[in-house]
């Protein structure tokens, strides 16, 4: 396993469009999240999935954002009307349950999709 | 709800300098304790995490952190930097395999 990928890589869209991102995690990983990361700040949570389920949503993920995790192995992040605000580095990461033994426990981060919307 | 603040937005040092990046959490419950570090344009890669046990982790490129709960601390240091240490630093706390906080990070900028 050659762990997180995401795609694609970068992503230029004009405002109003929509886009959508795709990460595939570590494939004995359970859980899968979504971060975003603008200039100058740490990443910010927006949603978890354990498996196929999404268990926690933040308040930045507004009804424009719609993520999926079909039979819980990838995930897309779906932006629909992106606007200018919108242009960020979009962070997937995966981890394994912590019940599993805290030994193993970790998150992976993948190398992110850069969004800019013109 | 747990919160990371890193004390300091940008840490200049010289070659071969000991370097220390302090980080402070606050949380209801018991946490794990992470240090990431970011090159330009590429994500996030894992130094070190405190999960349980020792308080003093060691981490891969000569990195380590001590977790302080008394003071509720996780401070990453360095004996030695080198040039190629140069990137963003990110602590980040998880309440129990949770999702992650992160701090606002630390720019570590290596001069020779």
């Amino acid at each position: 396993d050659t762990g997180v990928s995401q795609n694609p890589r970068h992503k230029i869209t004009k405002r109003g469009q929509n886009v959508t991102f795709r990460c595939d995690p570590i494939s004995e990983h359970n859980r899968l999240y979504w971060y975003r990361q603008t200039l100058g700040q740490g990443p910010e949570f927006l949603t978890y999935f354990q498996n196929e389920a999404q268990l926690e949503k933040s308040r930045l993920l507004s009804d424009r954002f719609s993520a999926e995790r079909p039979k819980g192995s990838f995930s897309t992040l779906e932006i629909q009307r992106t606007e200018q605000g919108d242009s960020a580095m979009y962070l997937c990461a995966s981890s394994s349950d912590p019940g599993q033994g805290a030994s193993v426990y970790g998150y992976t981060f993948g190398s992110g999709t850069r969004l800019t919307v013109v | 709800a747990q919160s990371v603040t890193q004390l300091d937005s940008q840490v200049p040092v010289f070659e071969e300098a000991p370097v220390e990046l302090r980080c402070n959490y606050s949380s209801s419950v018991s946490v794990y304790l992470f240090w990431y570090v970011q090159y330009p344009n590429q994500g996030l890669q894992l130094l070190l995490k405190y999960l349980s046990g020792s308080t003093l982790v060691k981490g891969i490129n000569g990195f380590e952190a001590e977790f302080n709960k008394s003071q509720t601390s996780f401070h990453l240091r360095k004996p030695s930097v080198h040039i190629s240490d140069t990137a963003e630093y990110f602590c980040a706390v998880s309440g129990r395999g949770n999702k992650l906080v992160f701090g606002a990070g630390t720019i570590l900028r290596v001069k020779s």
